[in-house]
């Protein structure tokens, strides 16, 4: 099956510094990619939809100038987390949707966790 | 999007089926039935999807009632690998684009 790739696994940070986290499809071009934020114990939260070539979509709510979200190509989908706080901290992760079948489904990175100290 | 209810949890013995039910009173004609687990610490993994027929693959069978208002997830034998969190999501089949809403699941642990 497709493989999405997700950097870091795992990053600690100071309150106040930006985070990049990186999304990489191996062996398929994602023309769209899709961002989530879990929190312990909850469900996946969809943050926003990340179009190749175009600005992200957001989803109600998320600040589009605190998660700015790059699609520059169409393996690569990055999440920065610009000044982050400890209320930041969230397990954060991507999935991309592959280009062929019908109603095709999507395929999940490993997820990074972010603590903000 | 249409919404699904799950139980919160279930338990299973380990190597024994496991049916996982899944209600979706007010899907429509266009929308796919998707499940995905997770395991802990990681990202959702999918496990299957159907639109109306039962379906059958490597790691589970789908289910699908005839007026399509509920579907069942079927483990054949549980094993303890199989712990997760399982989400049952409507995804509209007429939108490609279409994004996966996630409820809240349900946790299922497997006993040795």
């Amino acid at each position: 099956g497709a493989v999405v790739s997700q950097h870091p696994s795992r990053v600690i940070c100071k309150s106040g510094t930006s985070v990049k986290i990186e999304c990489r499809s191996l062996d398929f071009q994602a023309t769209t990619m899709f961002w989530y934020r879990q929190f312990p114990k909850q469900s996946l939260m969809l943050m926003a939809t990340s179009n190749e070539g175009s600005k992200a979509t957001y989803e109600q709510g998320v600040e589009k100038d605190k998660f700015l979200i790059n699609h520059a190509s169409l393996t690569l989908s990055t999440l920065t987390v610009t000044s982050a706080h400890p209320e930041d901290s969230s397990f954060y992760i991507c999935s991309a949707r592959v280009p062929w079948g019908a109603n095709e489904k999507l395929f999940f990175g490993s997820g990074t966790q972010l603590s903000v100290l | 999007d249409a919404k699904t209810t799950q139980p919160n949890s279930m338990e299973s013995n380990e190597e024994e089926p496991v049916h996982l039910p899944c209600n979706h009173s007010t899907i429509s004609g266009t929308d796919y039935i998707h499940w995905y687990r997770q395991l802990p610490s990681q990202g959702p993994e999918y496990v299957i999807h159907g639109l109306t027929s039962n379906v059958n693959n490597r790691m589970a069978s789908l289910a699908i009632a005839e007026d399509r208002k509920s579907s069942t997830l079927i483990l054949h034998r549980a094993t303890l690998r199989d712990a997760a969190v399982y989400y049952c999501i409507l995804r509209d089949g007429g939108n490609q684009g279409g994004k996966l809403i996630f409820g809240q699941g349900t946790e299922l642990s497997v006993k040795p």
